[in-house]
């Protein structure tokens, strides 16, 4: 069953605008990742953040975490028009990985 | 290159056609998955092997067979298919450990057809 829920389910924005994707799930966990998916390939790992911790930096990607509202956001800062792609939140469900249905991200040259 | 790779690529076979996809890792990873992904829908998990035995049957039908001979080796048997499991299949792998926070490794897939 479905434990990430994205949103919004698509976002296009100009090259060097930042990006904001949130994802929202139900029950209590270990940790939040998010994923990104090219078109008709694999998922690739970006970032983890564990329960305890309340944001969390990698680059031009920022991840935040609140637990109360059971929901995570994904910022993209400086965006190219690489970063186009799939974004994926997953959720540990007894220690399986539950995905949601992606935020598609078009930025534009 | 993630260390994952899933043959094959691209599949097309009829209802009645009996084909193994195939996924091998090569990252030591104890933990394999088999994820299945529809147009606009969510990852379905479908089957988990840790430590080469199945954890996790998503009440996936018969007519998909997993089977795991080794730690770096993952198939997904299939036969009698219906056009609806037409999808890209991912295989995945991950280390699976106590500090609870796996990240997964996926192939790029193999994306079926179903005539």
């Amino acid at each position: 069953s479905q434990q990430g829920e994205e949103d919004p389910q698509a976002l296009s924005i100009q090259e060097g605008e930042n990006a904001t994707m949130n994802c929202s799930y139900k029950t209590s966990i270990n940790n939040l990742q998010w994923y990104r998916q090219n078109s008709g390939r694999g998922l690739v790992h970006l970032i983890l953040i564990r329960s305890n911790e309340r944001e969390k930096h990698s680059g031009r990607l920022r991840v935040t975490l609140d637990t109360s509202k059971k929901s995570s956001s994904l910022l993209i800062t400086a965006s190219r028009a690489a970063d186009t792609a799939s974004y994926f939140c997953a959720t540990d469900d007894n220690n399986d990985m539950r995905f949601g249905a992606g935020t598609r991200l078009t930025v534009k040259p | 290159e993630t260390g994952v790779t899933q043959t094959p690529r691209h599949l097309v076979m009829g209802m009645t056609n009996k084909k193994s996809l195939k996924c091998e890792q090569h990252l030591g990873h104890n933990a394999m998955y088999w994820y299945k992904q529809s147009a606009k829908k969510p990852l379905e998990l479908m089957f988990v092997y840790s430590l080469e035995e199945r954890v996790e049957n998503n009440s996936v039908p018969s007519r998909f067979s997993p089977e795991c001979p080794n730690s770096s080796h993952l198939f997904l048997h299939l036969h009698t298919l219906q056009p609806e499991d037409s999808a890209l299949y991912l295989c995945a792998s991950s280390q699976d450990g106590t500090e609870g926070d796996e990240k997964l490794f996926f192939g790029s897939g193999t994306q079926l057809s179903v005539l």
